[in-house]
């Protein structure tokens, strides 16, 4: 099994644009997670999904973040305008049905200049 | 008040130490617990569930008390790989799944 894959590993842009994050779950799994973390705030949840509906995304900190998930392999989260207070590392994480177990990606390093 | 708090650490220990982490919760309706470690630039892995009744796995043990909304991470024999950051993970509801803040642990020769 290759895990979670994320794409890219490392991305840095300049204040005012669009970055696109990208997540592939693990194949079967029915529960898709973004979350970011950084120094100052710990990892924190900003949305997830159940079999590709959005349940909760009340961690989005605003109208620039946006997540979808057309179908159950792929996931992305956009910023539009990107701003210096996003640069964090974005971790993409997928569960099991049944057993909620978390397998995390390896993450996005994101640096927005 | 955080849903999920821990002990800020960090924690620096000789080896063969024994160290204990501590985690409460503010949702009563919580449904599952977990203790994830997470190496300096790496992704957070699960390193056990944590049962009603404790549990243990090898050197680790963990403890839930429903009733004061706690959780424990015990480690004994410390060893030099245990240096990690562990995160306290608490189930809300359905997968709503929460972070503590994590507690730095660093096991010295």
């Amino acid at each position: 099994d290759a895990g979670v894959i994320q794409s890219p590993r490392h991305e840095v842009t300049e204040m005012g644009q669009e970055v696109t994050l990208r997540c592939k779950p693990i194949s079967g799994h029915n529960s898709l997670f973004w979350y970011r973390q950084t120094m100052m705030r710990g990892l924190e949840l900003l949305i997830y999904f159940n079999n590709n509906v959005p349940i909760d995304d009340s961690g989005m900190p605003e109208d620039r973040f946006s997540a979808k998930m057309p179908n159950a392999s792929f996931s992305t989260l956009k910023i539009q305008p990107s701003e210096p207070r996003d640069s964090a590392v974005y971790f993409c994480a997928s569960t099991p049905r049944g057993p909620d177990t978390q397998y995390f990606g390896p993450g996005t390093r994101l640096t927005v200049l | 008040r955080k849903e999920v708090e821990q002990d800020p650490g960090p924690f620096n220990v000789p080896e063969g130490a024994t160290v204990a982490f501590n985690c409460t919760y503010s949702n009563s309706a919580s449904q599952s617990f977990f203790w994830y470690r997470q190496d300096c630039r790496k992704e957070p892995k699960l390193l056990m569930s944590v049962y009603s009744s404790g549990n243990e796995d090898g050197r680790f043990t963990a403890q839930l008390n429903r009733a004061s909304q706690y959780i424990s991470l015990l480690i004994r024999d410390s060893k030099l790989s245990d240096s990690a950051t562990y995160l306290c993970v608490v189930n809300q509801n359905n997968n709503d799944m929460r972070f503590g803040a994590g507690t730095r642990l660093t096991v010295k020769p």
